[in-house]
C-alpha cells in the first residue's frame, strides 16, 4: 500500500502571498490531520477532517483553513503569509471508522515552507 | 488540558549501550500513547503504541509500557546502534485523531 503523500515537498513564498498544501491519505483512510511542525514550538495540530468534514481544530488564526475531498484527498491553504508560519507541515491519515481513541497515525514526509 | 513531557535531549550513547527515553503525560480519561520516531528530512513513522493500562508496546527492539499510576510511558531499548540515531516524540491521542506530542528527544548514537 502506498503511504501518505505531500505535494509540494518544498515550497518558498513571500510574506503576504498564499498557499496550498496537498495530502493524499492511505487508500481506504478517511481520516487527515494536519500538523505544524517548528524548532520552537515542535508539532502543533492544526485540524483534522473526517469525511469532507472538520471535526477537530487546534488553537491557529483563520488564516489556517482546510478543507477534504470525496476522495479523502485534503488540502490546507494560509493565506496573508508570515515569516512565523515557515515550518514543517505534516499531514497524517488514519482509518478511523469513529471517534475511536486507539488508533495510529501514518504521518507524510511533510513540506517545508520557507516565508522569506 | 493534555499535555506530554519529554526528557530534553541530546541522549548521547554509544553503541549497544541501554537507552531510556522518559515521557510522562497529563489527561483526561484514558487515552491512548504513542512513540514516534523522525529520521533527518522525514515525516514521523510510528514505532509503538499502548491503548490501556499496563500494555506494553513493543517493536524493533523498542518498548514502553503504559503506566496509569504514573502516568508514565518510558520508551527504552536494551542495546542502541548508529542507526537508531533519531528524534523520538511520545504523544496520546486526545480524542478523534488529535495527537499531542512531546518536544521530542535527539538521540545520538555514536560507534
Amino acid at each position: 500500500k502506498a503511504g501518505v503523500t505531500q505535494t509540494p515537498r518544498y515550497l518558498i513564498k513571500t510574506r503576504g502571498q498564499q498557499v496550498t498544501l496537498s495530502c493524499s491519505p492511505i487508500s481506504g483512510h478517511r481520516s487527515v490531520s494536519w500538523y505544524q511542525q517548528t524548532p520552537g514550538q515542535g508539532l502543533q495540530f492544526l485540524f483534522e477532517y473526517f469525511s469532507e468534514t472538520q471535526r477537530n481544530k487546534g488553537n491557529f488564526p483563520g488564516r489556517f483553513s482546510g478543507r477534504q475531498f470525496s476522495n479523502s484527498r485534503s488540502e490546507m491553504n494560509v493565506s496573508t503569509l508570515e515569516l512565523g508560519d515557515s515550518a514543517l507541515y505534516l499531514c497524517a491519515s488514519s482509518f478511523a471508522p469513529q471517534a475511536e481513541s486507539s488508533y495510529e497515525q501514518y504521518f507524510g514526509p511533510g513540506t517545508r515552507l520557507t516565508v522569506t | 488540558g493534555n499535555s506530554v513531557t519529554q526528557m530534553e535531549g541530546p541522549v548521547t550513547l554509544s553503541e549497544e549501550a541501554f537507552l531510556t527515553i522518559n515521557c510522562t503525560y497529563t489527561a483526561t480519561g484514558y487515552p491512548s500513547l504513542f512513540w514516534y520516531v523522525q529520521y533527518p528530512g522525514e515525516g514521523l513513522q510510528l514505532l509503538l503504541k499502548a491503548t490501556k493500562a499496563d500494555d506494553k508496546g513493543s517493536n524493533k527492539g523498542f518498548e514502553a509500557t503504559y503506566r496509569k499510576e504514573t502516568t508514565s510511558f518510558h520508551l527504552e531499548k536494551g542495546s542502541v546502534q548508529v542507526s537508531d540515531s533519531a528524534v523520538y516524540f511520545c504523544a496520546l491521542n486526545s480524542g478523534y485523531s488529535t495527537l499531542t506530542f512531546g518536544k521530542g528527544t535527539m538521540l545520538l548514537v555514536s560507534p
